[in-house]
Formats: C-alpha cells, sequence, structure tokens
C-alpha cells in the first residue's frame, strides 16, 4: 500500500510566522501535491511537483512556496502566515501524471492565530 | 459570522442496504474521473477510478458507472456497512495532467445499524 505521512497533524503557528509542512511518501512515485481542504470549497490544489526540484502552481499559489529536494519528499511552506491560512492540508502523491489516483496523507489540520 | 456551505448533501440508508452516491461533472472534456471515501479526522482514500472509454466498472462491494451523454458519474456500495459511513466524493481530470484534477463537494453517508 501507498504511505504518505505528513509530520504533524495539528499545528498552530502565529501571524507572520514561517511554517513548514513536510510530507514523505514511501512508494517511489515521481508526482506530489498539496492541497487545502475547506468547507464548503472542497479540494483545492496549491502547488505540485513532477520531478526533483521540479514544481507548477496549482489553483491558489499565493502565499506558499514549495520544496522538492528529493523525490520522496515534498515541503510545503508559508512565507509568512496570516489567518486565512488557517485550515486543513493534504499532500498527495501519485505513480503517473495522467490517469492515475492520488494517494493522499491523513493531513495537517493548521491553525493561525 | 456564518459559515457558508458547511452542510453536504446527506445520505442516510440502513445497514444492509445498497447505496448510491451521485455526481454531476462540469466538463465535457474531463476523461478521468476518481472516488474518494474521507473518514472523519483522516485524509481521502482512493476507493476506485474509471476512464472515459468505459461506462462501468466494478470493485469490491463498489461500482462506479459514468454517462457521458448528461455528464453523470455515480458509486454504488452494495450490502452498505457501519464502517461505510464518511463522505464521498468524486473528483474529474479536466484534461491533460492531475494537476487539472477537480474535486466535488462530497456527500455524506450515514449508515444506520
Amino acid at each position: 500500500d501507498v504511505k504518505v505521512t505528513q509530520s504533524s497533524r495539528y499545528l498552530v503557528k502565529r501571524t507572520g510566522e514561517k511554517v513548514f509542512l513536510e510530507c514523505v511518501q514511501d512508494m517511489d512515485h515521481e508526482n506530489m501535491f498539496w492541497y487545502r481542504q475547506d468547507p464548503g470549497l472542497g479540494l483545492r490544489l496549491i502547488y505540485f511537483s513532477y520531478d526533483v526540484k521540479m514544481k507548477e502552481k496549482g489553483d491558489i499559489p499565493e502565499g506558499y512556496s514549495v520544496s522538492r529536494e528529493k523525490k520522496e519528499r515534498f515541503s510545503l511552506i508559508l512565507e509568512s502566515a496570516s489567518t486565512n491560512q488557517t485550515s486543513m492540508y493534504l499532500c498527495a502523491s501519485s505513480l503517473s501524471l495522467y490517469n492515475s489516483p492520488l494517494h493522499f496523507g491523513n493531513g495537517t489540520r493548521l491553525t493561525v492565530t | 459570522g456564518e459559515s457558508v456551505g458547511l452542510h453536504l448533501p446527506t445520505l442516510s440508508v440502513q445497514e444492509g442496504d445498497n447505496s448510491i452516491i451521485n455526481c454531476a461533472y462540469s466538463n465535457s472534456a474531463s476523461d478521468y474521473f476518481i472516488w474518494y471515501k474521507q473518514e472523519s479526522g483522516k485524509g481521502p482514500q482512493f476507493i476506485i477510478d474509471i476512464r472515459s472509454n468505459m461506462d462501468k466498472r466494478q470493485g469490491q462491494r463498489v461500482t462506479v458507472l459514468l454517462n457521458k451523454t448528461v455528464k453523470h458519474l455515480s458509486l454504488q456500495i452494495a450490502a452498505t456497512q457501519p464502517g461505510d459511513s464518511a463522505v464521498y466524493f468524486c473528483a474529474e481530470n479536466r484534461g491533460g495532467s492531475q494537476g487539472n484534477l477537480i474535486f466535488g463537494k462530497g456527500t455524506k453517508l450515514s449508515v444506520k445499524p
């Protein structure tokens, strides 16, 4: 089974802090994704990566950046956290960039105060 | 203030009955569809997928039906069990890479013992 592990289940940060969310997958997948999930809005793509050091913006990249230095690890960075970034953050990986299901981690619930 | 859109469509079924969860998709060019199950406090779990060159696909206790004429997708769960209680949502690939996946808002399935 694919395992996608997010390092923190819950985080509480202050406005203006730099926040790192970490994700590791163990299936040698090329592609990794960061989504946020908010009530009534569903899942929205922030960034994805199809190879080491490669990244593509998703639908809502503003206020975020990402890092993929190793194939198995994909980090989401909030450069200066704001209260509107309070959300559930979900990492996913997929074997192929086409017609292949995403496998998700259990999420990090981030609260920015 | 009041949060908008917190209330998902709900389907309530008796244990042992069959469940049908529906999803309307938006783009006639979408060529790949996925169903996910999300239990409280967990990330979305892949259930089954289907490509647009198919009308039906079966898994263990689940069947996905695709009607391209009316842009409709359904998930059928046979002999629904209490462990099936969760939010179910579909995803469509608008075409191209997985960066173009669009997720539905979801349906909450409640199973009465």
